[in-house]
């Protein structure tokens, strides 16, 4: 079965500085998704950031970005230039491409907070 | 255009009674799942349909229930409802299944 495994229960930063949030994960399937969500106090979850496991590439998006290391199964995300406004518990996600299509596996979360 | 929509925004439920949760996709969408959140816990899966068509179930018992309709909007129900159950509801739509998914705010139900 897929795990996904957030080893950080809390994380801080100081405001415009870098911080990363580790995860991990356990498959054996070749071909997947790997998500970064972020849930704030309103409850929504929103997409950070997304990786597809047969591209090479870190993704970024502006002040997020990835380190993905497939033979690890590694997947930490690194904020930078931390805003007031990154403050929120952010979850890692995992979708297989396979019999588990469809379906998001969630990490425990980790929660950041961005001191001023 | 409107994101995923869900009501009620809250509820609250005594145990034994039933619920029905409903959610509306982003227009174009025709995937929706349900996630069950507890406090302090990630998402966990419940279904997901697609095309109307249940495409995935997680490991829940048989009090939950779901079904899409024609539209694509989809209602979770839970019969014979236990204080576990007490929770935050997420439904996520995608427009295909191997696209990433849209959240929407979530019910939380209180089971008393």
């Amino acid at each position: 079965a897929q795990t996904v495994t957030q080893s950080q229960p809390e994380m801080s930063v100081q405001e415009a500085e870098t911080v990363t949030l580790s995860c991990t994960y356990d498959t054996s399937e070749s071909d997947y998704y790997l998500f970064w969500y972020k849930q704030p106090p309103s409850r929504q979850m929103i997409l950070v950031i997304r990786q597809e496991a047969y591209k090479q590439q870190n993704a970024t998006e502006n002040r997020f970005s990835v380190n993905f290391q497939k033979a690890a199964k590694s997947f930490s995300l690194k904020i930078s230039d931390s805003q007031l406004g990154d403050a929120a518990m952010y979850f890692c996600a995992y979708k297989g491409r396979g019999s588990t299509l469809g379906r998001l596996y969630f990490g425990r979360g980790t929660q950041l907070t961005v001191w001023p | 255009d409107a994101g995923v929509t869900q009501s009620p925004t809250h509820l609250i439920k005594t145990r034994g009674q039933h619920v029905t949760l409903r959610c509306s996709p982003i227009s174009g969408h025709k995937s929706v799942s349900w996630y069950q959140q507890v406090l302090g816990q990630g998402p966990q899966f419940i279904f997901q349909y697609y095309e109307k068509e249940e495409r995935g179930r997680g490991n829940f018992p048989d009090r939950f229930s779901a079904r899409q309709f024609p539209n694509y909007s989809s209602e979770l129900n839970v019969n014979a409802l236990l204080l576990g159950d007490s929770a935050l509801y997420l439904c996520a739509s995608s427009p295909k299944e191997s696209y990433g998914y849209t959240f929407g705010s979530g019910t939380r139900l209180t089971v008393v």
